[in-house]
């Protein structure tokens, strides 16, 4: 059974640009989340999808956002980029609602993303 | 608002039981705790998940008192590739949301 798996896994982007990055879910999961992952704050969560719908936010930005379509795929973007932005960032999929009930969140490889 | 609080750091020598402690304040029932293993340039892994008192898989065990404040990772004869960070998850549930809050990791490094 494939895992969770992001696209691009590397990628340099400049100040000021926009980026798209995309996560395909683990088969017959429907809930998708994101999270920042830097050597300073760690892992911290963006944002959480279930059925197309945005459950949860983090206290990130409104640069950041993100979209799940029907067939639980997702993609999050960033626009606007700020050197600060420059990080791991990391897709998740669950079951139901990741945590609770005993939903495991599975994650993916990642995508670097380097802001210049 | 629940925070969850790890050790920094830990050093361990091939074949010795490492437990690591994650203390997480105001964690309500219905609340589940979560670890993961993080290689450098990896996606975190998933380790063990638990409610309340004990769950043992092939890997760890996991523990979790009567006051849920805290939960003990426990990895028994690590060996050199167990050397990598560690993270408890905690997922606060309420009706309608769910917020995920990650540690800040603990770095076990396990020395032959």
């Amino acid at each position: 059974k494939a895992g969770v798996t992001q696209t691009p896994r590397y990628l340099i982007k400049t100040r000021g640009q926009q980026v798209t990055l995309s996560c395909s879910p683990i088969s017959g999961h429907r809930s998708v989340s994101w999270y920042q992952q830097t050597p300073g704050q760690g892992l911290q969560f963006l944002f959480e999808y279930f059925s197309e719908t945005q459950r949860n936010k983090g206290n990130f930005p409104g640069r950041f956002s993100g979209r799940q379509f029907s067939n639980s795929r997702s993609e999050m973007n960033v626009s606007t980029l700020e050197l600060g932005d420059s990080a791991l960032y990391l897709c998740a999929s669950s079951w139901g609602t990741g945590g609770v009930s005993g939903n495991t969140i599975y994650f993916g490889e990642g995508s670097w993303l380097t802001v210049v | 608002l629940a925070k969850t609080t790890q050790p920094i750091s830990m050093d361990s020598y091939e074949g010795q039981e490492v437990n690591i402690t994650c203390s997480h304040n105001n964690i309500a029932t219905n609340d589940y705790i979560t670890w993961y293993q993080q290689f450098p340039s990896q996606g975190p892994r998933f380790i063990i998940q638990g409610y309340k008192t004990k769950v043992t898989n092939e890997v760890a065990s996991l523990f979790i008192p009567a006051d849920r404040k805290s939960s003990t990772l426990s990895l028994p004869r690590v060996s050199l590739s167990d050397t990598a960070v560690y993270y408890c998850l905690v997922a606060l549930f309420s009706v309608g949301y769910n917020k995920l809050i990650f540690g800040a990791g603990t770095r076990l490094a396990v020395h032959p």
